[in-house]
C-alpha cells in the first residue's frame, strides 16, 4: 500500500523560501499512473491545492501561486518537492502531498506537516 | 474561476439521523466532483468520487448524488465517528482543482 511523507522545516523566515519533500513508498513514483499533488490547508481554514508534478516533470501550477511555486521531482529516490518562494505569515499552513488519480482527485494523502512563517 | 459553495458551514445533528450538506458550483461541471471526509488533526481522506462513486473501503452509509451545479453528500445514519468536515472538491477547471469551503458535522 502506499504511503507518502513529508519532510521540511517547520519554521521558515518572511521572504525566505520553504522547501518541503515527499517521500513515496510502497509504489513507484515513475509508474505513469498518478500525478502527485501538494496541497495546504492554513489553521482552522478550507484546502488549497497548489500544484501537481507527472514522473516525467511536466507540472500544473494553482495561478494565484503560480509566480512563487516549483514543484521537482527526483525519480531515483522516489520523492517530489514543493518549493515557495517569498513567505509571509499567510503562507502558514499545513501542507500535504497526494497521489492524484487522472488528474482528478487526490485519493492517497501524506499525514500533512506544519509550516510556520514567523521571524 | 470555478467557485464552489457548500452548504450549511456546519451543523449538528444526532446519532442515527440522516445528513445532508449541498455543494453549488459556480457554473456547470458536469459530474466533475469529489467528497472528501477530515477529521480533526488528520488528512483529508477521500470518499466519494465522480460525484457518485464509493471509494472503495467507505461505508454504504455514504453516499453522493448530482450534475450540472448541484450536489448533495448524504450520511444515511450518522455514526460518532463520522465526526469530521467535509470538502467537496470540481475538477471540471483541468488542471486547476478548487474545494468547497466545508462543512462541520458534529454531533447533537
Amino acid at each position: 500500500q502506499v504511503q507518502l511523507q513529508e519532510s521540511g522545516p517547520g519554521l521558515v523566515k518572511p521572504s525566505q523560501t520553504l522547501s518541503l519533500t515527499c517521500t513515496v513508498s510502497g509504489g513507484s513514483i515513475s509508474s505513469g499512473d498518478y500525478y502527485w499533488s501538494w496541497i495546504r490547508q492554513p489553521p482552522g481554514k478550507g484546502l488549497e491545492w497548489i500544484g501537481y508534478i507527472y514522473y516525467s516533470g511536466s507540472t500544473y501550477y494553482n495561478p494565484s501561486l503560480k509566480s512563487r511555486v516549483t514543484i521537482s521531482v527526483d525519480t531515483s529516490k522516489n520523492q517530489f518537492s514543493l518549493k515557495l518562494s517569498s513567505v509571509t505569515a499567510a503562507d502558514t499552513a499545513v501542507y500535504y502531498c497526494a497521489r492524484t488519480t487522472s488528474l482528478r482527485f487526490l485519493e492517497r494523502w501524506g499525514q500533512g506537516t506544519l509550516v510556520t512563517v514567523s521571524s | 474561476d470555478i467557485q464552489m459553495t457548500q452548504s450549511p458551514s456546519s451543523l449538528s445533528a444526532s446519532v442515527g439521523d440522516r445528513v445532508t450538506i449541498t455543494c453549488q458550483a459556480s457554473q456547470d461541471i458536469s459530474n466533475y466532483l469529489n467528497w472528501y471526509q477530515q477529521k480533526p488533526g488528520k488528512a483529508p481522506k477521500l470518499l466519494i468520487y465522480d460525484a457518485s462513486n464509493l471509494e472503495t473501503g467507505v461505508p454504504s452509509r455514504f453516499s453522493g448524488s448530482g450534475s450540472g451545479t448541484d450536489f448533495t453528500f448524504t450520511i444515511s445514519s450518522l455514526q460518532p465517528e463520522d465526526i469530521a468536515t467535509y470538502y467537496c472538491q470540481q475538477y471540471d477547471n483541468l488542471p486547476l482543482l478548487t474545494f468547497g469551503g466545508g462543512t462541520k458535522v458534529e454531533i447533537k
